[in-house]
């Protein structure tokens, strides 16, 4: 299996609160990728990253920024987090090039409950 | 943007039985990728089926097949001989072809929650 962990897995926090989570991945993959699930709407796209530094911005970003100082190392930060924020956060990686590298692979997924 | 629809929220199927799940997106992109991913109880995302759009042949994993039909944009999932291990939720997924250096992503659809019974 590909390596990539995410943490927390669990969180509770209260409004107003920063939160931080962490995506690593040991496979020295170039793109990485936040993602949320909510029920009713799949996975949506928070953030992404093309490379150490370079990031961008998904469909569902307000609320959110990301930072990527190492390959291996993708978070995502909710500096005051919202009830609305409560969800199943995924990150995601892949690497470059064609024939199967364009699968993603994902974690295991981080459950946030904001009160 | 591509949009991905999947219209059946939840389907049941017994097993042994066969069930097609259906998606079809919206795009103005001549080359693309189309993906199914599995989500059991355990909410870890699984890869089930890869087809690239250029390639007309249905892609095939074992029990699992694919019927792309590009000008109609649909591709929709049969799983063949259902085993209860096959509960999960089933997301279809959409990714633009790129230069080996693009960063695209995957759009999602919002997924059908299938039930195998025995």
């Amino acid at each position: 299996d590909a390596g990539i962990t995410q943490s927390p897995r669990h969180k509770v926090t209260e409004t107003g609160t920063p939160v931080t989570l962490r995506c690593h991945q040991t496979e020295n993959h170039r793109y990485m990728y936040w993602y949320r699930q909510d029920p009713g709407h799949g996975l949506r796209l928070i953030h992404y990253s093309y490379g150490v530094k370079d990031t961008d911005k998904g469909e569902v970003s307000d609320g959110y920024s990301v930072s990527r100082s190492k390959t291996e190392d993708f978070l995502l930060t909710l500096e005051s987090a919202t009830s609305s924020q409560t969800s199943v956060y995924f990150c995601a990686s892949r690497g470059p090039g064609d024939s199967g590298a364009n699968v993603l692979t994902f974690g295991a997924g981080s459950r946030l409950t904001v009160l | 943007a591509q949009t991905v629809t999947q219209s059946q929220p939840e389907m049941s199927v017994q097993e042994a039985e066969t069930v097609t799940l259906s998606c079809t997106y919206d795009t103005s992109e001549s080359n693309y990728y189309l993906f199914w991913y599995k989500q059991p109880p355990s909410r870890q995302m699984i890869l089930v089926i890869r087809q690239e759009a250029y390639k007309q042949q249905n892609a095939t994993e074992n029990r699992f097949s694919v019927n792309f039909q590009k000008a109609a944009k649909s591709f929709s999932l049969k799983i063949s001989d259902s085993q209860l291990g096959d509960t999960a939720m089933y997301f279809c997924a959409f990714m633009k072809h790129g230069p080996s250096n693009s960063g695209y992503a995957l759009n999602f659809g919002k997924g059908t929650s299938l039930l195998v019974t025995p």
